[in-house]
């Protein structure tokens, strides 16, 4: 089973509208950490956000929002008022103890978000 | 900013040869992990590295690859015997403290393309 889903494999958008991904996890853990990272097409990851799982509240970051909920774990993502500059793959990661205290991270597949112009 | 820095950008090796990528974590991070990402898939934990010691491995992780920490800065990934399926990007990150709460922050990558 998939630790961390990302349901939709590619999205595409026009150029100002909002658009979420949605990322859902699964852990055993009450103690874990979530991330999104974005690809740009040149390929490396960089990093968005993190979230302890004992922080459920929502973020804003300029266009970025994040919603947390725990009770559907869900980790979603919205870019509002979208730019072609948004057009990359979008990790979620999820880390937990894995036992010895390495907290890796497991991605989900990644969403591939294309904005037209 | 500091970042975690990798050479070589690109590599091409010939199926059979040893590779050796090489990574320079940020300066007071603790902990070093590489991961790799196969063309189109998702990024896959390949190893973390804690205390001049190898803390997890994944299954990918088999004997033909090693880490070595060679001195205080470097952190190196070896395959020793490469195979067409090692072809992949492959990604060091690094993090700063021993707990669960800090952020990996990502290498610019090595894409290896085995022959």
């Amino acid at each position: 089973a998939q630790k961390v889903t990302q349901a939709q494999t590619e999205i595409s958008v026009v150029e100002k509208e909002d658009v979420t991904l949605d990322c859902v996890y699964e852990t055993r853990d009450t103690t874990y950490y979530l991330f999104w990272y974005k690809q740009p097409p040149s390929g490396e990851l960089v990093f968005l956000i993190r979230r302890n799982s004992f922080d459920e509240q929502n973020e804003i970051s300029g266009r970025y929002s994040w919603n947390f909920q725990k009770s559907t774990s869900s980790f979603n993502f919205t870019i509002t008022a979208s730019q072609v500059v948004d057009s990359a793959v979008y990790f979620c990661a999820l880390s937990e103890n894995s036992g010895a205290g390495s907290y890796q991270l497991t991605f989900g597949k990644g969403t591939k978000l294309s904005v037209i112009p | 900013e500091p970042e975690v820095t990798q050479t070589p950008s690109h590599q091409v090796t010939q199926m059979g040869q040893e590779v050796i990528l090489r990574c320079v974590p940020i300066s007071n991070h603790l902990y070093f992990y590489w991961y790799r990402q196969i063309l189109g898939q998702k990024v896959e934990f390949l190893v973390s590295f804690y205390n001049n010691e190898i803390s997890e491995k994944s299954e990918i992780f088999d004997d033909q690859f090693s880490v070595e920490r060679p001195d205080g800065s470097n952190f190196t990934l070896k395959i020793r015997s490469t195979k067409l399926e090692d072809s992949a990007m492959y990604f060091c990150a690094s993090r700063k403290l021993a707990g669960g709460g800090e952020t990996q922050y990502f290498g610019p990558g090595t894409r290896l393309l085995v022959l």
